[in-house]
């Protein structure tokens, strides 16, 4: 357990709504990430981030922004939600350094947001 | 770019048998990590073993473990003594070594152990 929550947990929405997922880590980890599963893809980098207020896209970035404005939180919004943004939509953290029980530059999981969008 | 192949869509095999399943990758980079990860039933991804390449020996966790071939660009994922918690989809993926690099994942591969 790399003390990760994913809020909330299942959400349905209308098309042209915004919307904002929330992963919360409790032991200060420096590399935060957004990852979509889609079937027949794997998962896909949207965003990451590796440090307070930095951040950067991944590959599947469009439609999407993120923020962290703290070390534990990594929010990410979609401005105007589509029928392409169905997903299920998980956090990942990581650190540069052996700490504790947690491999150098390995990424743990949150247990994901399933997005519905009507 | 990398690319992660994982050509076995779906496999099954018995209870306390053991099962391999593939995983290829390309890449120009030299150095670099491999990982398996585990998606059960309750969607929560779980890492189940990582490899760096400079390392030549494999790695192993309990009853997983890898059969890395870098010249081949091979990561096989050999599970013994199968056991019902093992159904899930397997996921290989590839990163740089460079912290905060992205994960590049196969497709996934269903594996089901029956009684």
């Amino acid at each position: 357990d790399a003390g990760i929550t994913q809020s909330p947990r299942h959400k349905v929405t209308e098309t042209g709504t915004p919307v904002t997922l929330r992963c919360h880590q409790t032991e200060n980890h420096r590399y935060m990430y957004w990852y979509r599963q889609d079937p027949g893809h794997g998962l896909r980098l949207i965003h990451y981030s590796y440090g307070v207020k930095d951040t950067d896209k991944g590959e599947v970035s469009d439609g999407y922004s993120v923020s962290r404005s703290k070390t534990e939180d990594f929010l990410l919004t979609l401005e105007s939600a589509t029928s392409s943004q169905t997903s299920v939509y998980f956090c990942a953290i990581s650190e540069p350094r052996l700490a504790g029980q947690y491999s150098t530059d390995t990424q743990y999981f949150g247990p994901g947001t399933r997005l519905t969008v009507l | 770019a990398q690319t992660v192949t994982q050509s076995q869509p779906e496999m099954s095999v018995q209870e306390a048998e053991t099962v391999t399943l593939s995983c290829t990758y390309d890449t120009s980079e030299n150095n670099y990590y491999l990982f398996w990860y585990k998606q059960p039933p309750s969607r929560q991804m779980i890492l189940v073993i990582r490899q760096e390449a400079y390392k030549q020996q494999n790695a192993t966790e309990n009853r997983f473990s890898v059969n890395f071939q870098k010249a081949a660009k091979s990561f096989s994922l050999k599970i013994s003594d199968s056991q019902l918690g093992d159904t899930a989809m397997y996921f290989c993926a590839f990163m740089k070594h460079t912290s905060g690099s992205r994960l590049t994942f196969g497709e996934g591969t269903q594996l089901t152990v029956n009684p």
